[in-house]
């Protein structure tokens, strides 16, 4: 079936230090991708999504490019900060039907330093 | 206002017991799920459901029961609670976006002990 991978499990970083969480997928479609956060105590939150190659998803300073060549998508940004502090998930859904499930990675742990 | 509330946020019950957790949202969006969260198995989908009346089995159903009487609720019913059901369960909403495709909304969560 369809999978996520997400390389790092845990990512420990300095204030304004470059940041890359690796996202591979396995999929027997076309499917969309998306990145979650989840920061301590809440629910996952929608961050964004690509839906074609190439196409680049961003928000809140975060990017990826949805790359079906070596099927990944992964999540960068120039410069954190202490608030980037959370959990990151990497999601795949079905492009057709109405389920609207989402496969989830196992998630990346940031800690940001100050 | 929050969109997807959950009740109770957080709930202690014996082995055996019935465990009924809720979800209301109100982005009247017509898909709901429930997921549960544990270290090193990431989100799981337990229930999901197209519309009032209906319930769909997700990945991991063995052990639940759900129930989405309105557009709005969504319970995820545990009939004999059992230790490894301790968990973080997630409600979440989703529909169709302007492109096509969906997103969730996720509830804040509900701590479950069993014991």
């Amino acid at each position: 079936g369809d999978s996520v991978t997400q390389t790092e499990g845990q990512v420990a970083l300095s204030e304004e230090d470059f940041l890359t969480i690796h996202c591979n997928y396995s999929a027997s479609g076309y499917p969309a991708l998306f990145w979650y956060v989840q920061y301590p105590g809440e629910g996952p939150q929608f961050l964004f999504r690509a839906s074609r190659d190439k196409e680049k998803g961003s928000s809140r300073g975060f990017e990826a490019t949805y790359d079906k060549g070596t099927t990944s998508f992964h999540l960068r940004k120039a410069s954190v900060q202490e608030s980037d502090s959370a959990v990151y998930y990497c999601a795949l859904g079905d492009r057709a039907g109405n389920t609207g499930k989402l496969i989830f990675g196992l998630g990346t742990t940031l800690q940001v330093q100050p | 206002e929050a969109a997807v509330t959950q009740s109770p946020r957080n709930k202690v019950a014996v082995t055996g017991g019935k465990v009924t957790l809720s979800c209301n949202q109100t982005n009247n969006h017509n898909n709901m799920y429930w997921y549960r969260q544990d270290t090193g198995h990431g989100l799981r989908l337990i229930h999901y459901s197209y519309g009032a009346g209906s319930t769909e089995k997700g990945d991991i159903p063995d052990g639940y029961k759900a129930s989405r009487p309105s557009q709005e609720n969504f319970s995820l019913i545990l009939e004999l609670a059992t230790p490894s059901q301790t968990s973080v369960y997630f409600c979440a909403s989703g529909d169709r976006d302007w492109g096509g495709f969906y997103e969730q909304y996720f509830g804040p969560g509900t701590r479950l002990t069993v014991l």
